[in-house]
């Protein structure tokens, strides 16, 4: 079964710095996708970026970076220049490779943004 | 269209009554997910329709739970006899059909409780 793990129940970072946030996972599968959402209080969880396992570039979108070892099956989260916005639960995820790509969810990081 | 919509957004309930949630997906989404989430967990897949057809239901939802979408446009979700186990907030997600793994789009959510 596949499994995703978040150590971190919590974490907070100082406005204008980074914040790394941890994932590991289980798969028996050779070429698959990882995705980071990030769920604000009371609102929409939305996706922050994915990762094709078959890249071996790590993924960036704008602040957000990830650093991906396959050989570990690690998948960590980089925001920099941290933002009030940021603030929000933050959830590894991992598609099903079977047709039907139902998410498997981390239990989630919980980040906090000090200004 | 502006994204998924979940109806209601908070449903209080006692114990015993019948519950339905709706999901409108974005019109274009052949897939359409529904989610559990609950305190402090990252959301746990229920079930999943690719247009009309329930192709997947987890082992979570008991036979008191039912899923349809007719026409492959909205989705319901009823809970028959409901539980205070069954408090939580029902997430619906939907994503296009295609190569490739999809984002998935979520809804803002139903908050259940059952009293």
């Amino acid at each position: 079964a596949q499994t995703v793990t978040q150590s971190q129940p919590e974490m907070s970072v100082q406005e204008a710095e980074t914040v790394t946030l941890s994932c590991t996972y289980d798969t028996s599968e050779s070429d698959y996708y990882l995705f980071w959402y990030k769920q604000p209080p009371s609102r929409q969880m939305i996706l922050v970026i994915r990762q094709e396992a078959y890249k071996q570039q790590n993924a960036t979108e704008n602040r957000f970076s990830v650093n991906f070892q396959k050989a570990a099956k690690s998948f960590s989260l980089k925001i920099s220049d941290s933002q009030l916005g940021d603030a929000a639960m933050y959830f590894c995820a991992y598609p099903s490779n079977f047709g039907n790509e139902k998410l498997t969810f981390g239990t989630g990081t919980r980040l906090t943004i000090i200004p | 269209d502006t994204g998924v919509s979940q109806d209601p957004r908070h449903k209080i309930t006692k114990r015993g009554q019948n519950v339905t949630f709706r999901c409108d997906p974005i019109s274009e989404h052949n897939r359409l997910y529904w989610y559990r989430q609950t305190l402090g967990q990252g959301p746990e897949f229920l079930t999943y329709f690719q247009n009309e057809a329930q192709l997947e239901k987890s082992r979570l939802l008991s036979d008191r739970f039912s899923a349809e979408r007719p026409k492959g446009s909205f989705s319901t979700l009823e809970i028959q006899r409901t539980e205070q186990g069954d408090s939580a907030m029902y997430l619906c997600a939907s994503s296009p059909l295609g190569q490739g793994s999809h984002e998935q789009y979520f809804g803002p959510g139903t908050r259940l409780t059952v009293t």
